[in-house]
């Protein structure tokens, strides 16, 4: 069975700072795919970022880039630039094949003016 | 990237009533949704898996009998929560999942605050 672990349960940073929020799995599945959800006050689960395991290159989406270190088991969210927006809790999740998406337990990030 | 609706975002239903939670894919189609249910400060439960044309998949612990899931074509599935009780009172979120060759993300709802009195 695959776990995630989200270490941190809470995190805070000023804005404009970097934040990384850290994420380990284990799994013993050679393909699969690696997701950083954000939920804000609203609810709304938003994907933010995706990683396929097969590439090696780090997936980046603007202010948000991740540090994928498969043999590690290691899957990072950096926030750069953080903005007020993006206070929310942040979910790692895992997915291989059909299989179910499993989660983290999250980590809540407050962004401080 | 893809949405998924779910209707209605707020409920509040009688004790003893039956309340419909729908979850459409409004841009892909979804041979697989999956409903949720999250308490506060936690993660997201997994209720059951729906697939299209076939029975849900219910997870350990949970009343099929009680969380009726339909998922009747490629682009919906509903949550019926029958003979409600105040415990059933949560946020339920749906999602759906692309197809493997468009990436296998998967998509999530709105989310429906369900609140039973």
């Amino acid at each position: 069975a695959q776990t995630v672990t989200q270490s941190q349960p809470e995190m805070s940073v000023q804005e404009a700072e970097t934040v990384t929020l850290s994420c380990t799995y284990d799994t013993s599945e050679n393909n699969y795919y690696l997701f950083w959800y954000k939920q804000p006050p609203s609810r709304q689960m938003i994907l933010v970022i995706r990683q396929e395991a097969y590439k090696q290159q780090n997936a980046t989406e603007n202010r948000f880039s991740v540090n994928f270190q498969k043999a590690a088991k290691s899957f990072s969210l950096k926030i750069s630039d953080s903005q007020l927006g993006d206070t929310a809790m942040y979910f790692c999740a895992f997915i291989s094949g059909y299989s179910t998406l499993t989660f983290g337990k999250g980590t809540m990030l407050l962004v401080s003016p | 990237g893809a949405v998924v609706s779910q209707h209605p975002s707020r409920v509040i239903c009688k004790s003893g009533t039956s309340v419909k939670i729908e979850c459409r894919s409004l841009d892909f189609q979804a041979t697989t949704m999956f409903w949720y249910r999250q308490f506060p400060k936690q993660s997201l439960m997994l209720m059951a898996t729906s697939n299209e044309g076939s029975k849900a998949t219910y997870e350990q612990g949970v009343e099929k009998d009680k969380f009726l899931i339909n998922h009747a074509s490629l682009t919906l599935s509903t949550l019926t929560v029958t003979s409600a009780h105040p415990e059933d009172s949560s946020f339920y979120i749906c999602s759906a999942r692309e197809d493997e060759s468009s990436g296998n993300t998967i998509y999530f709802g709105e989310g429906s605050w369900l609140t039973v009195v």
